[in-house]
């Protein structure tokens, strides 16, 4: 079942800008993480946050957890087109399994 | 070796034939999972193996047959598909449930048109 719902489903901006990307869902979480998708190939995990934090950061990488809305953000700084890809939020709600958002397509133009 | 492989990257079968996809990791991961992803959707789980146990089955029809064979390797047995099986079938593989922080590592995926 899919828990997740990414906003927007579609994103499009210009090298250099930064993109955001939300996340709700509905249950209970152990943490909730993030991966990339280049187009027809396999997922990339890019950030994991626990259910106890708050903000995290990786590289270009933003992401914040709210779990009283139940929701997340991903942003992502200083875009490049090699960020061009589908991006998806994931929630673990224990015994490792995972349950996917329908996710955002970003496209970063040059 | 950080690295999931799959086999075929592609495959077309028809309705009639059996077929198998192949998934392996040599990281020592404990569990490995099966997902099938339709275009623009997201990953849907299909089967967990934990520590080389079938742990969870998502109702999946039964045309669709899980093997585990050892620690490393995984299979998905194919029969008797329908064309709504087309799809892009995913493997991943985690270190396993008794970790607090279990991130998944995906293959790229075998691109299976049925006809």
């Amino acid at each position: 079942s899919q828990q997740g719902e990414e906003d927007p489903q579609a994103l499009s901006i210009q090298e250099g800008e930064n993109a955001t990307m939300n996340c709700s869902y509905k249950t209970s979480i152990n943490n909730l993480q993030w991966y990339r998708q280049n187009s027809g190939r396999g997922l990339v995990h890019l950030i994991l946050i626990r259910s106890n934090e708050r903000e995290k950061h990786s590289g270009r990488l933003r992401v914040t957890l709210d779990t009283s809305k139940k929701s997340s953000s991903l942003l992502i700084t200083a875009s490049r087109a090699a960020d061009t890809a589908s991006y998806f939020c994931a929630t673990d709600e224990g015994y490792s399994t995972l349950t996917f958002g329908k996710g955002t397509m970003l496209l970063v133009s040059p | 070796d950080t690295e999931v492989t799959q086999t075929p990257k592609h495959l077309v079968m028809g309705m009639t034939n059996k077929k198998s996809l192949k998934c392996e990791q040599h990281m020592g991961h404990r569990a490995m999972y099966w997902y099938k992803q339709k275009a623009k959707k997201p990953p849907e789980l299909m089967f967990v193996y934990s520590y080389e146990k079938l742990s969870i089955n998502e109702s999946v029809p039964s045309r669709f047959s899980p093997e585990c064979p050892n620690s490393s390797l995984l299979n998905l047995h194919l029969h008797a598909l329908q064309p709504e099986d087309s799809a892009l079938y995913l493997c991943a593989s985690s270190q396993g449930p008794d970790r607090v922080e279990d991130t998944q590592y995906f293959g790229p995926g075998t691109r299976l048109t049925v006809l």
